[in-house]
């Protein structure tokens, strides 16, 4: 049982590339959510998606769009990087408890 | 809106010491909280939860909250600290829609 699985988990990207982040569950859980963690600011909501076919906008969006595949599978896309962006995304599911991934470690140079 | 504080950025403390992190959220409903951990270079695991029921909860490796709706807390305990819980604790709330409000972390350190 692997729970919730993203893929990279180390990328380095130049200013205005793009690239897409890949996260998988297999708890069969309703909702999924990306974070992002940065030094002394904790966790931030980027996107959620609180079931197949839908998505909406946390905390920090700006940047961001995001896909929810199928019931398993929600993406990350950031379309023109930015050194802004570099930080660690964590992808999450739950009903209620979050579980969480092991984390992208992203630089934007 | 909701928000969680948790005002020590660090803690340092003795192996075999008590410990105690601090939690404070601000939720205008019955507020679902949780105590996660994070290592260096590692994701988040749940330590412990409070949903309902008895104020006081027992998670994984030890560690025990308290939750006191009057004074908006859920603070996190240990009663004796091991060299190898050193890390970083987050204290987070359910919104409404389940997604999570999180701390700013507290990091702990364990003297030997």
């Amino acid at each position: 049982n692997a729970g919730v699985t993203q893929t990279p988990k180390f990328q380095v990207l130049k200013t205005g590339q793009s690239m897409t982040l890949q996260c998988a569950q297999d708890m069969n859980h309703n909702s999924m959510y990306w974070y992002r963690q940065d030094p002394g600011m904790g966790l931030r909501l980027i996107y959620y998606s609180a079931s197949e076919g839908t998505t909406d906008k946390g905390e920090v969006p700006n940047g961001y769009n995001v896909s929810r595949l199928n019931k398993r599978e929600f993406s990350l896309r950031l379309e023109s990087a930015a050194p802004s962006q570099t930080s660690v995304y964590f992808c999450a599911s739950s009903e209620v408890t979050h579980h969480f991934g092991n984390g992208t470690r992203l630089t934007v140079t | 809106a909701q928000s969680v504080t948790q005002p020590d950025i660090h803690i340092t403390v003795s192996e075999g010491a008590s410990l105690e992190l601090r939690c404070n959220y601000s939720y205008g409903a019955t507020p679902y909280l949780f105590w996660y951990v994070q290592s260096p270079g590692q994701g988040l695991q749940l330590l412990l939860k409070y949903f309902s029921g008895d104020t006081l909860v027992q998670g994984i490796k030890g560690f025990e909250a308290e939750f006191k709706r009057s004074q908006s807390s859920f603070n996190l305990r240990k009663p004796s600290v091991h060299w190898s819980d050193a890390a970083e604790y987050f204290c987070a709330v359910t919104d409404s829609s389940y997604k999570l409000i999180f701390g700013s972390g507290t990091r702990l350190l364990v003297r030997p």
